[in-house]
This record gives structure tokens, sequence and C-alpha cells, in this order.
């Protein structure tokens, strides 16, 4: 069975601090991992999607890194400010479309000043 | 461009009632998808559309369900005698094209309360 694991499932932190998001996924075949910032009451919007030879990928202050191997990945978020508070959800796609991804719960986040 | 657009944002429903849920694909994009996300759970794939078509729907309750896209106006999502359990956040996506996974964009969702 396909599934993503996200960790931890929520996170605070102050504003200007750095934080790490972690993904483990169990998805076959793999196409890619995909990142995605979800604000409250909103859909989610993409912020970095990484392929099987990929292994970093940044998008300004948040960086992707992939382990294709161990089947890991995590959202590295620098200088934190108040509007990065949002959950961010790791998603994996078993192919080119949408509906071969399968979505992590999600980890919120909340930065305060 | 206005994006995916999904209406209402929030919706209340008696037991028993019927629930429409609309999507409007963004401008291109005859490709649709919708997703349900229940409480502290991610995103799950019900249904994936293209105009006038169900191309998979493997991801759809067996009953009380139903997606078209028809031919002119949006997507349409109808739950026929809502129950608690129905009560989550209703997502559209919308592609130009399948394969076009690179591409594809999320509207703002409808949440839906039973009550």
């Amino acid at each position: 069975k396909n599934q993503v694991e996200q960790s931890p499932q929520s996170l605070i932190i102050l504003e200007g601090k750095n934080c790490t998001l972690q993904c483990n996924y169990t998805v076959s075949p793999f196409s890619n991992l995909r990142w995605y910032k979800q604000d409250t009451g909103r859909g989610p919007v993409s912020l970095t999607i990484m392929t099987f030879s990929e292994n970093t990928k940044s998008n300004g202050r948040y960086t992707a890194t992939l382990d294709a191997d161990t089947k890991q990945s995590s959202l590295h978020i620098t200088a934190s400010q108040l509007s990065d508070s949002a959950s961010y959800i790791c998603v994996v796609s078993g192919g080119g479309s949408a509906r071969q991804l399968t979505f992590g719960s999600g980890t919120q986040l909340t930065v305060l000043p | 461009n206005a994006g995916v657009m999904q209406n209402p944002r929030h919706l209340v429903r008696r037991r028993g009632q019927e629930a429409r849920l609309r999507c409007s694909p963004m401008k291109g994009h005859s490709h649709v998808y919708w997703y349900r996300q229940l409480p502290e759970e991610g995103l799950k794939f019900m249904v994936y559309l293209q105009k006038e078509n169900i191309i998979d729907e493997s991801g759809m309750p067996k009953e009380r369900f139903s997606a078209e896209f028809p031919k002119e106006g949006p997507s349409i999502l109808r739950i026929q005698q809502v129950v608690r359990g129905d009560s989550a956040a209703y997502f559209c996506a919308s592609s130009p094209s399948e394969t076009g996974g690179y591409g594809y964009t999320f509207g703002s969702g409808t949440r839906l309360t039973v009550v």
C-alpha cells in the first residue's frame, strides 16, 4: 500500500529560526516527490518538485532534499517568517497524472513573533 | 487568470440533504481531479474527469457520490443524502493534460459540514 508519513505532526518555532520537516514514503512506482504549502482555508500550492535523479532543490528560503535509496525527503526552511505558518504537505507521485498522487497528512508549522 | 475556482467555500447541510460542489478549472485546462481531505488526514483522490467524460472514479464511494464535467460550465461533485461522515474539505485540481503533472493547480476547496 502506498503511504507517505510526515514528521513532526506539528511544530512551533520563533520567527527567524530555521526548521526541517521530514517525509518518508513507500510509493511504487516512483515518479517524483513534491512539497506543498497549504495555508489555512486554501488549496495546496507547490513549493518544489524533485525527480528520482535530483538530490536537492531550492525555492527561495525553502530547500528540499531527496534520498531515493532510503525513500526519505526533507524540507528545510531558513530564516522563518510569520507567513510561513501553514501546513506543509509531502506528496509522492507514481506517474504523470494527478490521480497517481499519494499525500502525506502534513506538518502544521506555526511561526511565532 | 483567476486560477481554479471552487464554490461555495463553505457549505452546511442537514443529514439527508444533497450537496453540490462546483469547480471551474483554469482557463485552457480540460482535466479536472477531485480530492477529499478528512480532518487530520491527507488528500485522497476521488475522481478524474475530462470534458463530458469520467476517466477514473476509483476513489469515489460506490453510493451517493457522483461527478460530472459538462461541455459547458463547471465540474460538479454531487453528494446525495449526506451523512455526518461526509463532512470534509473537498478540493479540485485542473491541468492542461493528464500527463501535465507539473502543471496542475488546486482550488481553495469547499468545506462541507453536515449537521
